[in-house]
Parts: structure tokens; C-alpha cells; sequence
């Protein structure tokens, strides 16, 4: 498939630490966004970083790009709980694709 | 959340039932989308549409059938619909197409039971 694919699945972690999800993809992309998904809820755009870019901040989020690899890192530093939610990669290749998604959970 | 509207919120409906699923978007954005959301699977884009114009149909069975009468509303309807189809349906919406440079703005979601 061309889905972004996110590692890992799941992850918990305690309130303060960092949280790393990686994403992996198969096709050439234009860029790639990471989007954010409460419970039940719509997704919210977190941040877009273009094919020509390394990495990118926004607050306490870091994204980072490897093209050559195909693959991308999301990492939320200082969590909190209200960070608790699905985190998704979409990936542009002629059509936007996203992936299954990484779970996080901050325990307070 | 509230510059994209979805109605309504759940949805519980019979397989011979017909029933529409409501978009609105107020921030004057030129494409909108519908995605089905399944538990354990990646979402999956339906129809998207541009400027009223449907551009993409991802195999979707003719069971859901999509209408944008403006750039602002987007509707799916719904009939003899399947267990299987029972998901979150979302819809969003974004400046324009451009190959993914724009972020898109997601509605709150349908949560659709078929029984």
C-alpha cells in the first residue's frame, strides 16, 4: 500500500517524558503532515513539513524528514495528558494518504 | 471545530433505510472530502470534490452516493447500507487541492451503526 505507515502502534508514557512516533512510507511525496485524532473525534492538522525540508517546530512538537529513507518522526517533548489521543501521518502522492496511526497515552 | 459541521453526530439506521449525512464548511475553502473511518484500519479517502466538481471516487460502492450542491455544503447518501459499513464518517475540507500542500480541516464526525 502507499499508507503511511506509523511504529509504533501503541505507546504509554508518563507525564513530562518525550514521545517519539516514527513514520514510514513507500512513494515519493510532495511533503507530509501530521495530524492529531481524539477519541472519536476529527482529525486536527499539527504541522506540514515540504519534501525539500529536514525538519520543522512548532511549540513542543519536532518533525523531522528523511527522505532517502522514507520515513518521518514526530516527536511531542514535555508531554502532558491532555496530549493522550491518536497521532496520524498523511502522505501526498497523487492522492493523501494516512496511515493507521500511533496511540499515545500520558499518564498523569 | 466549528468551522467544519457534520450532522448528525450518530446515526443509527436499518440495511433498508435511507438516510443523508450533512457537511458545512465555513471557511470559504474550494475542496471537500468524505473519509470512512474503521477500527484498526487506515482512513480511507471516498470522494473528493473541487469547486463543486467531484474529482476522486475511490471505488466506492453506488450504496453511498455523494452530492456538493456549493463549495460550502457536502452530503453522502445512504442506502441498503451493510453491517460492514458501520464506521466514523468524516468529512473535511481544504483551500485547495495542490497536491496535498493544504492542510485539511476535519468535521467532528458521523458515528454510523448499521443494524
Amino acid at each position: 500500500s502507499q499508507q503511511g505507515e506509523e511504529d509504533p502502534q501503541a505507546l504509554s508514557i508518563q507525564e513530562g517524558e518525550n514521545a517519539t512516533m516514527n513514520c514510514s512510507y513507500k512513494t515519493s511525496i510532495n511533503n507530509l503532515q501530521w495530524y492529531r485524532q481524539n477519541s472519536g473525534r476529527g482529525l486536527v492538522h499539527l504541522i506540514l513539513i515540504r519534501s525539500n525540508e529536514r525538519e520543522k517546530h512548532s511549540g513542543r512538537l519536532r518533525v523531522t524528514l528523511d527522505t532517502s529513507k522514507k520515513s518521518s518522526s514526530l516527536l511531542i517533548t514535555a508531554s502532558r495528558a491532555a496530549d493522550t489521543a491518536s497521532y496520524f501521518c498523511a502522505t501526498d502522492a497523487n492522492q493523501f494518504y494516512f496511515g493507521t496511526g500511533t496511540s499515545l497515552t500520558v499518564i498523569p | 471545530e466549528t468551522g467544519v459541521t457534520q450532522t448528525p453526530r450518530h446515526l443509527v439506521m436499518g440495511m433498508t433505510n435511507k438516510k443523508s449525512l450533512k457537511c458545512e464548511q465555513h471557511l470559504g475553502h474550494n475542496a471537500m472530502y468524505w473519509y470512512k473511518q474503521s477500527a484498526k484500519k487506515p482512513l480511507e479517502l471516498m470522494f473528493v470534490y473541487s469547486l463543486e466538481e467531484r474529482v476522486e471516487n475511490n471505488s466506492v460502492p453506488s450504496r453511498f452516493s455523494p452530492e456538493c450542491p456549493n463549495s460550502s455544503h457536502l452530503f453522502l447518501h445512504l442506502h441498503t447500507l451493510q453491517p460492514e459499513d458501520s464506521a466514523l464518517y468524516l468529512c473535511a475540507s481544504s483551500q485547495d487541492l495542490g497536491q496535498g500542500t493544504y492542510e485539511q480541516y476535519f468535521g467532528p464526525g458521523t458515528r454510523l451503526t448499521v443494524t
